[in-house]
């Protein structure tokens, strides 16, 4: 069974940079049908995609984001990181890592975010 | 366009039908994904595509699409089904973006 695991600090100061890693077990990272993505819930709000990236390393970002968003992966480790700098008190949020897959399915196409790690809360506060 | 648009609130009596919808431009050209998100955890899939269930989700969940328009159907609403639910696709721009929408918090009466 494929799990995903996130690790960091829980509390980051304001114009620092945020910093998590996801650690994938039961599965590889390094397999071809599969993206690795981040997604954010501030307190009481919805979710919002952050940013995905392939196992050769090839990245996708939210425009939103994307001016202060790094999403890394190295496969020795089967992990992928995000960092998120310059964070103001608006980045508060559960942070979640997820296995993405896009294909056909039903005859159309489909993208899906199958599996999902329990989320872990990072305050930005000084 | 790149947002998906759900409605905030829908309520069911026990045992009953009810259906949440999502609304985008997106989904002209993708499935929407489902998920279920209890307090205190994390999201999980429980529809995608025309209507496919993963293992374990009950089959009173399911799912269709016309247009613009996707929706999640919960035959027999149970109340462990209260819950938030979001829709979520690939954005239509085709840069690899993914959107969700502002989600639908369901509550059975």
């Amino acid at each position: 069974q494929l799990q995903l695991q996130e690790s960091g600090p829980g509390l980051v100061k304001p114009s620092e940079t945020l910093s998590l890693t996801c650690t994938v077990s039961g599965g590889s990272i390094s397999s071809s049908s599969y993206y690795w993505g981040w997604i954010r819930q501030p307190p009481g709000k919805g979710l919002e995609w952050i940013g995905s990236i392939y196992y050769s390393g090839s990245t996708y970002y939210n425009p939103s984001l994307k001016s202060r968003v790094t999403i890394s992966v190295d496969t020795s480790k089967n992990q992928f990181s995000l960092k998120l700098s310059s964070v103001t008190a608006a980045d508060t949020a559960v942070y979640y890592c997820a296995r993405e897959w896009e294909g056909y399915c039903s005859g159309g196409s489909c993208q899906i975010f199958d599996y999902w790690g329990q989320g872990t809360l990072v305050t930005v506060s000084s | 366009s790149s947002e998906l648009t759900q409605d905030p609130a829908v309520s069911v009596a026990l045992g009953q039908t009810v259906r949440i919808t999502c609304q985008g431009d997106s989904l002209r050209s993708y499935y929407a994904s489902w998920y279920q998100q209890k307090p205190g955890q994390a999201p999980v899939l429980v529809i995608y595509g025309k209507n496919n269930r993963p293992s374990g989700i009950p089959d009173r969940f399911s799912g269709s699409s016309s247009g613009n328009t996707a929706s999640l159907t919960i035959t027999g609403a149970q109340a462990e089904d209260e819950a938030d639910y979001y829709c979520n696709s690939r954005d239509s721009s085709g840069n690899h973006h993914v959107v969700f929408g502002g989600g639908t918090k369901l509550t059975v009466l």
